[in-house]
């Protein structure tokens, strides 16, 4: 069965650092992954997908990478700011079913 | 714009209560789901329809029911013999099941018990 772990829970680092968020998984045959920002109260909001082929992509501040070989992928923010505050959370679409298993989140607070 | 719509945002349930929530998205997307999400955990799927007139169970199907009627809509009836409801539910949808295209998601529906 697949499982999504995100480590760490909690993050909170100064406005300008540069930070990664991490996402590990169990089972290496997936179809894709995901990652989405979840602000308080709010939906998720897609950020970059990864096809199961590819090892990276890139939009803005954002890189995502992903290893299917060892189960994880990193999500890289650059210059964070106050704005990028929010729940991050990476999920996997498994090739049996397609269906989406998410990790539990990290919540990240950028302080000015 | 397109995009999906939760409604209500807040939704109050009281003992032995049937409540339904709707979902409605104008992207033409084939498939659409539902989660709940409760604190300090992730996403779990309740249940997932990816044409009109067929849905099946996700991991946590047991006191909710569905229909996918129209392309547009996929309403969540969460029942009394649901006896923890008390969670964020979220609406999505995508392209296919096997798309590689994003699944987009709506604002959330808060469900509490009175």
């Amino acid at each position: 069965k697949q499982e999504v772990t995100q480590i760490p829970a909690a993050l909170s680092v100064p406005e300008g650092e540069n930070l990664v968020l991490n996402c590990s998984f169990t089972d290496s045959a997936i179809y894709n992954l995901q990652w989405f920002r979840q602000d308080p109260g709010k939906g998720l909001t897609s950020l970059l997908l990864i096809q199961s082929s590819q090892r990276e992509q890139t939009s803005g501040r954002l890189n995502a990478s992903l290893d299917k070989s060892s189960g994880r992928s990193t999500l890289y923010i650059a210059a964070s700011q106050p704005g990028d505050s929010a729940t991050y959370l990476c999920a996997v679409r498994s090739n049996q079913g397609g269906k989406l298993i998410f990790g539990q989140g990290t919540e990240l607070s950028v302080k000015p | 714009d397109g995009g999906i719509t939760q409604s209500p945002k807040y939704l109050f349930r009281k003992e032995g209560q049937n409540v339904t929530l709707s979902c409605e998205q104008n992207l033409n997307h084939d498939a659409m789901y539902w989660y709940r999400q409760d604190p300090g955990q992730g996403l779990r799927l309740i249940y997932y329809s990816q044409i009109v007139n067929d849905f099946q169970k996700g991991d946590i199907a047991e006191g909710y029911s569905v229909s996918r009627e129209k392309k547009e809509s996929f309403p969540l009836t969460v029942t009394s013999a649901q006896k923890n409801p008390t969670a964020f539910y979220l609406c999505a949808s995508s392209m296919g099941t096997y798309s590689n295209q994003p699944q987009h998601f709506g604002d959330g529906t808060r469900l509490s018990i009175l």
